[in-house]
């Protein structure tokens, strides 16, 4: 069982809004925290917010703490990420991983926006 | 917010030898929370070394992580070529988590 699966590539236009999806399997749901990583091309990784699921509690990077809003749906055990006002910039791999430090990525979803 | 730095910038070794990837802080990193990761090129990071020292599971023990406060260094022994890629390190003992810019790793 994979333990966190995202949904597909995105192509967006620039001051619209996108939501990745992460559905996470067995116990990873209930026992570990979720984060969203970007990663844009050629560049290091980049956290951007977390959420504890079960508590439904969340937190985010001061860079981001405007734009992004990180949800969880119990019912079918998946974590969501929203980011509003897309601009070019936003391009990148989005990973949602599990854990303090990393110990599980989803497959990553490429967000493209373009014009 | 602390910046991790990264040298060098890329690592061009032969099978077999020794690589020495140094990662700076710009302030402490609480609770030895460093990790090390490595990355290929179409795939996702892959957690290599956590808590600064402890191997992340099925990871072989040419790999290993050293280093307190502010300096860290992950060292590869006897560099094998599925080792080629970019590693990153991460600091998650404050927030918000940083990475480092990474270091390349070609083989020879």
């Amino acid at each position: 069982q994979v333990p966190l699966l995202q949904s597909g590539p995105e192509v967006k236009k620039p001051g619209s809004s996108v939501k990745v999806s992460c559905k996470a399997s067995g116990d990873t749901f209930s026992r570990y925290i979720i984060n969203w990583v970007r990663q844009a091309p050629g560049q290091g990784p980049e956290w951007m917010g977390k959420i504890t699921p079960i508590l439904d509690v969340s937190n985010y990077a001061p860079k981001f703490q405007d734009r992004v809003r990180i949800t969880a749906d119990k019912s079918t055990s998946t974590v969501y990420m929203e980011l509003s006002s897309l601009r070019s910039e936003d391009t990148a791999f989005y990973y949602c991983t599990r854990g303090h430090y990393y110990d599980s990525w989803g497959q990553g979803t490429l967000v493209t926006v373009s014009s | 917010e602390i910046v991790l730095t990264q040298s060098p910038g890329t690592l061009s070794l032969s099978p077999g030898e020794r690589a020495t990837l140094s990662c700076r802080a710009s302030q402490s990193v609480g609770s030895s929370s460093l990790a090390w990761y490595q990355q290929k090129p179409g795939q996702a990071p892959r957690l290599l070394i956590y808590a600064v020292s402890s191997r992340a599971t099925g990871i072989p023990d040419r790999f290993s992580g050293s280093g307190a406060g502010a300096d860290f260094t992950l060292t590869i022994t006897r560099l094998d070529p599925e080792d080629f890629g970019v590693y990153y390190c991460h600091q998650y003992g404050s927030s918000p988590g940083t990475f480092g810019q990474g270091t390349k790793v070609e083989i020879k």
